[in-house]
């Protein structure tokens, strides 16, 4: 079944402890995306990928790390967890980078809502 | 300035009735794409629809249709015939077309509730 996944799911840490949330994604996409929901703000993109070792920028990259080293597996870290990271986030990821109409639409894991005490 | 506005936080409908969530975008790019998902309770988003910018016509999806007026800029999503099941969050968002970074941009949803 072609899919996006997340772990974990659920954590709940304390500030400045590091961690990271895994995506791994089977459909030989290129473009993979982290975001994180907020209530009220909708998702807001963190980082993006365009293929293996390019990585960049989105909206808001603060606090976040990501790498690209396999094609199917796109990392989020967060080596010092604050509360303001308490979020929900979620991997996402298309065939190819640019607009090309619905048939690169993203797909989306499951999420995973993070908690920093 | 926002570029996705979605003005209603919550909306109720009666089951088997039509119901229209308002979207409206901004954007300075002639070229670029509208989505709609549903976010139920179980967290995860669910793509619903498309408009391309150039679609000379409303998309439509089974029970969901898209009301695109361009010269407003607005992307209204239309759900006819509501059921219980339709109870979600619903998140506009629009793809500009010199986008190199694929970035969806989304609006705050709006919450519908269905009753029956």
């Amino acid at each position: 079944e072609a899919q996006v996944t997340q772990n974990p799911r659920y954590l709940i840490t304390v500030t400045g402890k590091k961690l990271t949330v895994t995506c791994s994604q089977n459909m030989n996409h290129e473009y993979m995306s982290w975001y994180r929901q907020d209530p009220g703000l909708g998702l807001r993109q963190i980082y993006y990928s365009m293929n293996v070792e390019v990585t960049d920028k989105g909206d808001v990259p603060e606090g976040y790390k990501v790498s690209r080293k396999e094609k199917r597996n796109f990392p989020l870290i967060l080596e010092s967890p604050s509360p303001n990271q308490t979020s929900l986030y979620f991997c996402a990821s298309s065939p190819r980078p640019g607009l090309a109409g619905p048939h690169n639409e993203q797909f989306f894991g499951p999420g995973t809502r993070l908690t920093v005490l | 300035a926002q570029k996705i506005t979605q003005t209603q936080p919550g909306m109720f409908v009666q089951e088997k009735e039509a119901v229209t969530l308002d979207c409206t975008y901004d954007t300075s790019d002639p070229s670029y794409g509208l989505f709609w998902y549903k976010q139920p309770s179980s967290g995860e988003m669910i793509f619903l629809i498309y408009q391309g910018s150039y679609d000379q016509q409303n998309a439509t999806e089974g029970r969901y249709s898209l009301n695109f007026q361009k010269a407003r800029k607005s992307a209204n999503l239309v759900i006819s015939a509501s059921q219980l099941g339709d109870s979600a969050m619903y998140f506009c968002a629009m793809r500009e077309g010199n986008n190199a970074g694929n970035m969806l941009t989304f609006g705050g949803g709006t919450r519908l509730m269905v009753k029956p």
